[in-house]
Formats: structure tokens, sequence, C-alpha cells
């Protein structure tokens, strides 16, 4: 199995402009979960879906930031418009049966200047 | 005040020697707890897995859970340089949501 793909690997936008990540999970994975990691706040849940289904948002920082999953093999997290302070590394993770094993992607690493 | 609490390090060991690593929480909620390590510019790697208090060994690592103090560690016996990382707690209640500590970066030296 490859594991969880995330990309673009690097991403280096201007502020205002339109940010779109993706990730493809586990096949048979049904948890999807959106994390975002800085040196200031860590790793945090931003939010997670189930069978495509999202069910905690609460974590979204605010209506800049969307995420789909329009089905099982794909998902997206977007930010419109990006700014600054979005610079991060986002990742995806999933799960599936043992919903604590969440197996991570490889990151985005996310640069708005 | 954070829900996890973890010391960010850096913890230098030589090789060979015993590491301990430890978070403690405020949620008295939290019953499933993991450590996740993560290697530079990677995605964090489960490493251990509880259910509520105890203890649970893997080969060099133990994991530690006391509820009563809301603290959980884990221990890596004879460290390799290939042990270091920073090292992640996380926890969570009956959601699906985890709560991860801000991680503990461990070098090891050869």
């Amino acid at each position: 199995d490859a594991g969880v793909i995330q990309s673009p690997r690097h991403e280096v936008t201007e502020m205002g402009q339109e940010v779109t990540l993706r990730c493809k999970p586990i096949s048979g994975h049904d948890y999807l979960f959106w994390y975002r990691q800085t040196m200031m706040r860590g790793l945090e849940l931003l939010i997670y879906f189930n069978n495509n289904v999202p069910i905690d948002d609460s974590g979204m920082p605010e209506d800049r930031f969307s995420a789909k999953m329009p089905n099982a093999s794909f998902s997206t997290l977007k930010i419109q418009p990006s700014e600054p302070r979005d610079s991060a590394v986002y990742f995806c993770a999933t799960s599936g049966g043992a919903v604590d094993t969440q197996y991570f992607g490889p990151g985005t690493r996310l640069t708005v200047l | 005040q954070k829900e996890v609490e973890q010391d960010p390090g850096p913890l230098s060991v030589p090789e060979g020697a015993i590491v301990s690593l430890n978070c403690t929480y405020s949620n008295s909620a939290f019953q499933y707890f993991m450590w996740y390590r993560q290697y530079s510019r990677k995605g964090p790697e489960l490493l251990m897995y509880t259910y509520s208090s105890g203890n649970k060994e893997d080969g060099r690592f133990t994991a530690q859970v006391d509820k009563s103090s809301k603290y959980i560690s884990l221990f890596i016996r004879d460290s390799q340089p290939s042990d270091s990382a920073t090292y992640l707690c996380a926890m969570r209640d009956s959601s699906y949501k985890l709560i991860f500590g801000s991680g503990t970066r461990l070098l090891v030296r050869p």
C-alpha cells in the first residue's frame, strides 16, 4: 500500500491567493483527518470526516478554510484568501477499523508570503 | 492552560541510555493514550497505544498511564541514534478527536 498521499509537498504562494491541498487516503480507511502543525501551536486537528461526511470542524480557524471529501478516495483543504499566518505544515491522516491508529501522510509545507 | 502539557526539550542522551518522556493532562475524560514519533520533515507515526491506566511494553518501548495523577510516560531502553526524533503524546476521550502534546525533541548521541 502506498500510504496516505498528499500533494503538493511544498507550496509557496502570495498573500490573497487561493491554496488547495489534496489528500488520498489509504484504501478502505473510513476516517480522514486534517491537521496543521506550527512551532507555536503544535499539531492541531482542523476537521475530520467519517464515510465522507464532516463530523467535527470545530478546529477550522475561520471561514477562509474549507474542506471537502467528495468520495472515499479524495479530500481537499482549501484556504481562500491565504494569509502569512497560514504558513504551516498541513497533514492528512486516515484510519479504519482501529480508529486510534491514524496513519499520517508526509505533509504539505505551505509558505504564504 | 493547555489540555496536554509536554516538555519540549531538547533532551540529549548518550547511546544506550534509558530515556523517559512525559506528559501531563487536565481532562479527566481522556481514556485513550498514544505516543507518536516524528522524524524531521516527516509525518508522525504511532509508536504505542494504551487504554486507561497501566503499562504496555513493545520491544524497547514501555508506555505507562497513571490516570489518578493525569500523567503518562514513555520509556525507551537501550536508546539508539535512530531514536533521535520528536516524540508526541496524544490522547482522547470517547470522541475521535486527538489532542496532541507539543512534542519533546530527543537526541541520542553515538
